[in-house]
């Protein structure tokens, strides 16, 4: 079956300082990797939408320089949160898509800043 | 505008009857529009899902109801079990292939026994 691995499952950084987070898809080729974020008592804001072989669309509130990504084949992605601070609190959502309609998520990466 | 609103915030019932969760959006373009249900410290994981060619789709206790007209859609669950109190969360998309999913703000559901 289709399965995305993300991890890690939570982290705590000190304020400042810079996480990166993973997603692998297992069993089907990713090629579209959706990041979310999950702040606390709200839904989820896309944060970008990769798509293998095209630049990575950033939505608005969010930048390449403070969420830079990485989508190298059809099934790795990663994601970096630079100089985190207490409003990047949140679980981080990757969403990959195949070639048909289901977006399947990851476990999520919880972020704690410290 | 993309933008999509969901309602109630939250929403308690009584084991046996029927839960209706309702979302609305703006934008026609959206040709795709899932249901996803979250328990507590889970991601997101898809329920059912509708496309505008249809108006209603069934799984189980699960029925949504889409009006292309009004730009509103619906989960319905009939026969609610304590086991589907979670927090469900309606989205929408333009181009599903592409996996830019834009997601309601949610309804914490409550069954009581």
């Amino acid at each position: 079956g289709a399965l995305v691995y993300q991890y890690p499952r939570r982290t705590i950084c000190k304020s400042g300082t810079s996480m990166r987070m993973e997603c692998q898809a297992v069993g089907f080729q990713a090629t579209s990797v959706a990041w979310y974020r999950q702040s606390p008592q709200k839904t989820f804001e896309l944060i970008a939408l990769s798509t293998v072989n095209s630049a990575i669309k950033y939505e608005q509130n969010f930048t390449q320089e403070k969420f830079p990504i990485s989508h190298p084949n059809l099934s790795f992605s990663s994601m970096t949160v630079l100089n985190a601070y207490l409003e990047d609190r949140g679980l981080y959502l990757c969403g990959a898509g195949g070639q048909n309609e289901r977006l399947f998520f990851g476990h999520g990466t919880k972020l704690s800043v410290l | 505008q993309q933008q999509v609103r969901q309602s109630p915030q939250s929403l308690t019932v009584w084991e046996g009857e029927t839960a209706i969760l309702n979302c609305s959006y703006e934008d026609s373009t959206f040709d795709y529009f899932p249901w996803y249900h979250q328990f507590p410290g889970e991601s997101p994981a898809l329920l059912i899902a509708i496309r505008p060619v249809s108006n209603k789709k069934e799984d189980g206790r699960f029925t949504i109801f889409f009006n292309k007209r009004e730009k509103k859609f619906s989960l319905h669950i009939a026969d609610s079990q304590p086991g589907d109190s979670a927090t469900y969360f309606c989205a929408a998309s333009v181009n599903y292939n592409q996996g830019k999913l834009i997601f309601g703000q949610g309804t914490k559901l409550s069954i009581k026994p």
